[in-house]
């Protein structure tokens, strides 16, 4: 099977843009998380997508949205974007979401300027 | 609130020593523990969990409910060993989802 493919790999946005990245899960996993990686905050998660419904949503401000679509895959959207944000963003698919294991994909780095 | 801790940022051993590293957790239900390994230039990717009592690449690792830890074990480092390792909880409480902790870099010297 493929695994967990992200789109693009790498961007450079200025302040106040906007960005969305996407990503495919493996085939017949229905469930995507979002993860935001830095070197200070290591792995934050930023939501959970099952079904094209969010279950869960981490702690993170509105600016930051999602969305799934009937074939699993998913986007996420940061508006207005903030230096603060250069991150690695990882998404991660399983079969049904919950306490399933999770399967990466390579991240797509974001940088801000 | 609910957290994992991974007290050492870095652990170097030398080739056939044992290692261990720490994990402890914070969660008022029952936990479903992991330990995810990231090798250089590769994915993050699940090493084990506890709740499948594996042994994989010869690492172990127990859940101990007392101390609140779930400390990766394995009786001989090997130089392929090296990577970073993250310990995570999965919760149910308010929605599923994993915390991570922030990581143990393992250098495992020859």
């Amino acid at each position: 099977k493929a695994g967990v493919t992200q789109t693009p790999r790498y961007l450079i946005k200025t302040r106040g843009q906007q960005v969305t990245l996407s990503c495919s899960p493996i085939s017949g996993h229905r469930s995507v998380s979002w993860y935001q990686q830095t070197p200070g905050q290591g792995l934050q998660f930023l939501f959970e997508y099952f079904s094209e419904t969010q279950r869960n949503k981490g702690n993170f401000p509105g600016r930051f949205s999602g969305r799934q679509f009937s074939n699993s895959r998913s986007e996420m959207n940061v508006s207005t974007l903030e230096l603060g944000d250069s991150a690695l963003y990882l998404c991660a698919s399983s079969l049904t979401g919950g306490l399933d294991t999770q399967y990466f994909g390579p991240g797509t780095r974001l940088t801000v300027l | 609130a609910q957290r994992v801790t991974q007290p050492e940022k870095l652990l170097s051993v030398f080739k056939g020593a044992p290692v261990e590293l720490k994990c402890n957790y914070s969660y008022s239900g029952s936990p479903e523990l992991f330990w995810y390994v990231q090798y250089s230039r590769q994915r993050l990717q699940l090493l084990l969990r506890h709740i499948s009592r594996e042994s994989i690449k010869g690492f172990t690792a127990d859940l101990n409910k007392g101390e609140t830890s779930f400390h990766l074990k394995k009786p001989f480092a090997q130089e392929e060993d090296s990577a970073m390792y993250y310990c995570a909880l999965g919760q149910c409480l308010g929605g599923f989802k994993t915390i991570f902790g922030a990581g143990t870099r393992l250098f495992v010297k020859a």
